[in-house]
């Protein structure tokens, strides 16, 4: 994949946890871009994080997001059950004069 | 509320055309640019392709340039992506996305809504 994630996560009801994104100079670093998005298996995805940092009407507070150079960071605070999901970090990518949107490869979060 | 559905979704030979469609209601389709994306079977998010909301601009991932085609008609809320010469690794569900602003290149460049995905199997 483009970006970089690591393949999984686990955390036990009411701790904190962190996703790492890391890009290039290209996409991550090169752009306010980076957003976070939750599926559920056989469900839509769902946007979580936008410009780095950003929550969309309805998102927990428990989730946020943050970025330094190519790297990019979700934590989620206070998990829950229902946070058990794949994340995927994405961003904006420009290179040889052409556009993308670039995806990690995506972390499976487990909730023990 | 923002609602996305896909259809067109099938099994068809590797070599062969499918066209999806991306139903859209809730919004001001126009004002905004749509993409597609897609997951293969165990794999991560995959971007394919993307266009304005006028429907000037469009780009496509190096993996399917040459072989789809998206478009859109602002007048049904509809968008379409036209897939030709299809290959087994084409094997994905397919999702429709809204994006945040008119354009692909500025704004608010993130997907906002999507579609629960159509599901394409090439034969080889």
């Amino acid at each position: 994949s483009a970006l970089t994630q690591p393949a999984s996560v686990s955390g036990s009801p009411g701790q904190s946890i962190t996703i790492s994104c890391t890009g290039t100079s290209n996409d991550v670093g090169g752009y306010d871009y980076v957003s976070w998005y939750q599926h559920h298996p056989g469900k839509a995805p769902k946007l979580m994080i936008y410009a780095v940092s950003n929550r969309p009407s309805g998102v927990s507070n428990r989730f946020s997001g943050s970025k330094s150079g190519n790297m990019a960071s979700l934590t989620i605070s206070g998990l829950q059950a229902e946070d058990e999901a794949d994340y995927y970090c994405s961003s904006f990518g420009s290179s040889y004069g052409s556009i993308s949107i670039l995806f990690g490869g995506g972390t499976k979060l487990t909730v023990l | 509320e923002v609602q996305l559905l896909e259809s067109g979704g099938g099994l068809v030979q590797a070599g062969g055309s499918l066209r999806l469609s991306c139903a859209a209601s809730g919004f001001t389709f126009s004002s905004y640019a749509m993409t597609w994306v897609r997951q293969a079977p165990g794999k991560g998010l995959e971007w394919v392709s993307g266009i304005s909301g006028t429907g000037g601009s469009t780009y496509y991932a190096d993996s399917v340039k040459g072989r789809f085609t998206i478009s859109r008609d602002n007048s049904k809320n509809t968008l379409y992506l036209q897939m030709n010469s299809l290959r087994a690794e084409d094997t994905a569900a397919y999702y429709c996305a809204k994006v945040g602003s008119i354009s692909m290149v500025r704004g608010v460049i993130t997907l906002d809504y999507w579609g629960r995905g159509t599901l394409v199997t090439v034969s080889s």
